[in-house]
């Protein structure tokens, strides 16, 4: 069976810090793309990252370039968002997915307010 | 970056009954190595997402029959043949042709 559990959401002030992490099982986690997609309370989807399966190619959603960095640990079947300079337009759920959305995660809610 | 407009953002249906959702993008679709990268997602209250139909119109693994998936180009469909209950929720389409990958607004499906 298949899963994606992220963690590490919480409650950030404005120019704070928070570190995404998302483990999965089921599937060959070295040989597929990755990505972040998160949703504002009562909006729609967006792509925020992307990186290759080998972490040699990365992208990012214009709106978080040079704040948040996607990586990956193919050893721990593990990926991450660090996310810096947290904005409140930043709060949303962010997903975990798989590939081209195949296979999501839970979600983990990220709150930037002071 | 690539617009994907749906419509309608709202869709009252009576169970039994038909629907379709309309998905248009910005630009062409068609990826240099020939595909059409577009999908379709389903997300019921309180869920995560979940793939519907792949590359346009290829269903996912335990997806009903009664979706399908059409259209090429600009141009794309998403049809419930039936509409049950348990298909409520909001529809997406998303393109994966060109980066940064794009949803559409989404389509609330309710039932009349």
């Amino acid at each position: 069976e298949v899963q994606l559990v992220e963690s590490g959401g919480g409650l950030v002030q404005p120019g704070g810090s928070l570190r995404l992490s998302c483990v999965v099982s089921g599937f060959t986690f070295s040989n597929i793309w990755m990505g972040w997609v998160r949703q504002a309370p009562g909006k729609g989807l967006e792509c925020v990252a992307t990186i290759k399966d080998d972490g040699t190619a990365k992208y990012y959603v214009d709106s978080v370039k040079g704040r948040f960095t996607i990586s990956r640990d193919n050893a721990k079947n593990s990926l991450y968002l660090q996310m810096n300079s947290l904005r409140a337009e930043d709060t949303a759920v962010y997903y975990c997915a798989r590939g081209s959305g195949s296979s999501w995660g839970q979600g983990t809610l990220v709150t930037v307010s002071s | 970056d690539v617009v994907v407009t749906q419509s309608p953002l709202s869709l009252p249906v009576t169970l039994g009954q038909p629907a379709s959702i309309s998905c248009r993008s910005s630009q062409s679709l068609v990826y240099s190595d020939g595909n059409t990268y577009l999908n379709w997602f389903q997300q019921r209250p309180g869920q995560s997402p979940r793939r519907l139909i792949y590359e346009v119109s290829n269903r996912d693994s335990g997806v009903p029959d009664r979706f399908s998936g059409s259209g090429s180009g600009t141009d794309f469909t998403l049809k419930i043949s039936r509409v049950e209950a348990e298909d409520i929720g909001v529809y997406y389409c998303m393109q994966r042709t060109h980066w940064p990958w794009t949803f559409g607004q989404g389509t609330k499906l309710e039932i009349k």
